[in-house]
């Protein structure tokens, strides 16, 4: 199986708080990120945790890490139009910084 | 600060031709990072490049894709003989010592095959 899974999709009413969840295999990772894609565009790095955190917050974004069940989600509260494109969970293991992705989740916010 | 800077942003190419793809780091930045999407998927590591070496190519195809990063000049990605299945777009990433566990992508080159 893929090291890093998420769902494919989410759909949420524009207001609602979007969670999308992930997970990962490996428990040796460091570092755990969130990265937005919007159309035709490159990755934007949204937030990240070090593995040895349990959560954090900033602005209407909260990840939260279960290293026991190898879970991460992130959570965005009063999800707007804007919000709309694909998410991406990736995790770095090691000395290395070199994030493995996931397939990314769809995120669609509709009125 | 510019940032990470990908030219082509969309190229086309016939079946056997070559293609290759630029990229500059962000200033300051002296590793590069090569990423792939192939459509509906996530992004998959071909290679992690410092100036003049290469670091690790462990996504690499073994066959028709390079990867340089000289001292002087952009990173070029370059695939010989492309066939339909290179269609795809190819993401650089930089980072620096300073920049630590933080890599910063470029907007993507968009290979098209025909």
């Amino acid at each position: 199986g893929e090291d890093v899974e998420q769902s494919l999709f989410l759909s949420v009413r524009e207001g609602d708080s979007s969670v999308i969840n992930c997970t990962y295999t490996d428990s040796s990772s460091t570092y755990l990120y969130w990265y937005k894609q919007e159309p035709g565009a490159g990755l934007q790095l949204l937030t990240y945790i070090f593995s040895n955190m349990d959560m954090k917050q900033d602005q209407r974004l909260t990840v939260l890490l279960n290293k026991k069940d190898k879970h991460l989600s992130l959570r965005i509260a009063d999800t707007q139009t804007g919000d709309s494109a694909i998410y991406f969970c990736a995790e770095s293991i090691g000395g290395s910084y070199i994030p493995t992705f996931g397939r990314g989740t769809s995120l669609i916010v509709h009125p | 600060n510019a940032g990470v800077m990908q030219n082509p942003r969309h190229l086309v190419r016939r079946r056997g031709q070559e293609a290759r793809l630029r990229c500059s780091p962000m200033k300051g930045h002296s590793h590069v990072y090569w990423y792939r999407q192939l459509p509906e998927e996530g992004l998959k590591f071909m290679v992690y490049l410092q100036k003049e070496n290469i670091i690790d190519e462990s996504g690499m195809p073994k066959e028709r894709f390079s990867a340089e990063f000289p001292k002087e000049g952009p990173s070029i990605l370059r695939i010989q003989q492309v066939v339909r299945g290179d269609s795809a777009a190819y993401f650089c990433a930089s980072s620096s010592q300073e920049s630590g566990n933080t890599i910063y992508f470029g907007e993507g080159s968009w290979l098209t095959v025909v």
